[in-house]
């Protein structure tokens, strides 16, 4: 069974890092581009980012572009987003999401429960 | 970008109704168009991929249309669980990703 579960989420006062966490199990890891997808309290879906099956290439939203670095722990099945110089705009809960087969395809089959982060002074 | 734009905003209807939701996209993306239905306190969940595929499990009153820009979600008859907010995504062209700003199905 495909199991995402994220962590890190916490409050954090603007122009303040945080570092989510997704823990992966269930699928061979390191074949799967993983993304992240956020949701603002009341909002629509965002994706931020995306990573690649062999970690040779990431990309990004503009709203977090030079902000947010997306990354992956394959030897752990962990994927990880560093979120730097955040403000109360990124206040929103923050998904891991993963397709059902490997490569590239940018189909969320499979999504975590989510991690809130909340930006507030 | 590809703006997805969804309408309408909000549909209100009542259980064993026909649910129609459009998702119309700024330029073409093919066929690459996926639908997800988000429930309360939830995650969403894929319903549709590309265009007109549905997703393991899903039942079949879920249908989904449209090539080009213009896409439709159809639910045949609603059963009380699919009140709930629906968002189209393309695959086509990106980065960026892009959501539509969703449908919430409501009880009438």
């Amino acid at each position: 069974e495909v199991q995402l579960l994220e962590s890190g989420g916490d409050l954090v006062q603007p122009g303040g890092s945080l570092r989510l966490s997704c823990a992966a199990s269930g699928f061979m890891f390191r074949t799967y581009a993983m993304s992240w997808v956020r949701q603002a309290p009341g909002k629509g879906l965002e994706w931020l980012s995306t990573i690649r099956e062999s970690d040779d290439g990431a990309y990004y939203a503009d709203s977090v572009k030079g902000r947010f670095t997306v990354s992956r722990d394959s030897s752990k099945n962990n994927l990880y987003l560093q979120m730097n110089s955040l403000s109360v705009e990124d206040t929103a809960l923050y998904y891991c999401a993963s397709p059902r087969s490997p490569g590239l395809n940018m189909i969320f089959d499979y999504w975590g429960q989510g991690t809130l982060v909340t930006v507030s002074s | 970008e590809v703006v997805l734009t969804q309408s309408p905003a909000t549909l209100s209807l009542s259980p064993g109704e026909r649910a129609t939701l459009s998702c119309r996209a700024s330029q073409s993306v093919d066929s690459y168009l996926l639908w997800y239905q988000q429930k309360p306190g939830q995650a969403p969940r894929l319903l549709i991929y590309d265009a007109s595929n549905r997703a393991t499990g899903i039942p079949v009153r879920f249908s989904g249309s449209g090539s080009g820009t213009d896409f439709t979600l159809t639910i045949s008859s609603l059963e009380p669980e699919d009140f709930a907010v629906y968002y189209c995504q393309q695959r086509k062209v990106w980065p960026p990703l892009t959501f539509g700003g969703g449908t919430k199905v409501e009880i009438k």
